[in-house]
């Protein structure tokens, strides 16, 4: 299995700093790779797909990139209602589908 | 648009079977464009994938699972279901349906369920 490797696993920010989250996987996943945002409570919600790729309807302050085994997700000026656990997801070599243990956003 | 609803008991006994059943509205289940999910979710912690189906029942599975996993689509109803067999505390968690989207760059669960906890206890 692929194993995905997210950090930190916790962060602390204030509203309109620049946040940024990397995943890494065990081996070359080429861009085969998705950012989920869960609230609490609730469902994950796909942002970016494709490494790079903004969800329709996604806030523009959401982006990613990367490839091969290193990747990166970034709020560029976060907001009150970005609080949330963020999960990179790998859909190359299935089975299986593999996340990452997640990392969760608070605001200082 | 499409919705997901996940149903089912919320109370399973250890070594019994879980059953969980998703539906679909808001569209067809028969889309050559779709897969579609489980994937839970310990409380507290992180996503696990269980497995995926097709409308045209081909299935794959999470191998660490694979051995206590069925999953079926019965696409007359816009249904598709999951069957855990032997269950332990450990499969304690909120459970979601979701759809796979495969449609050019995009290969996602785009779609998910509002999810439903399933506690495994005697």
């Amino acid at each position: 299995d692929i194993q995905m490797t997210q950090s930190p696993s916790s962060l602390s920010a204030s509203v309109g700093d620049r946040v940024t989250i990397t995943c890494q996987a065990s081996q070359d996943i080429s861009n085969y790779l998705n950012w989920y945002q869960q609230k609490p409570g609730k469902a994950p919600k796909l942002l970016i797909y494709d490494a790079s790729n903004l969800e329709t309807g996604v806030p523009s302050r959401f982006s990613g990139s990367g490839s091969g085994t290193d990747f990166t997700f970034t709020i560029s000026s976060l907001q009150p209602e970005d609080i949330a656990t963020y999960y990179c997801q790998q859909y190359d070599n299935l089975p299986p589908v593999t996340f990452g243990g997640g990392t969760k956003v608070e605001i200082k | 648009q499409l919705q997901l609803q996940e149903s089912g008991p919320g109370l399973v006994k250890p070594s019994e079977t879980l059953s969980l059943t998703c539906t679909v509205s808001g569209g067809s289940i028969s889309s050559s464009s779709y897969y579609w999910g489980w994937i839970r979710q310990p409380p507290g912690k992180g996503l696990e994938w269980i497995g995926s189906i097709y409308y045209s029942g081909s299935t794959y599975y999470n191998p660490s699972l694979k051995s206590r996993v069925t999953i079926s689509v019965d696409t007359s109803k816009n249904q598709f279901s999951l069957k855990l067999s032997s269950v332990t505390a450990a499969d304690t968690a909120v459970y979601y349906c979701a759809r796979r989207t495969l449609v050019g760059a995009l290969d996602a669960f785009d779609i998910w369920g509002q999810g439903t906890m399933v506690t495994v206890s005697s």
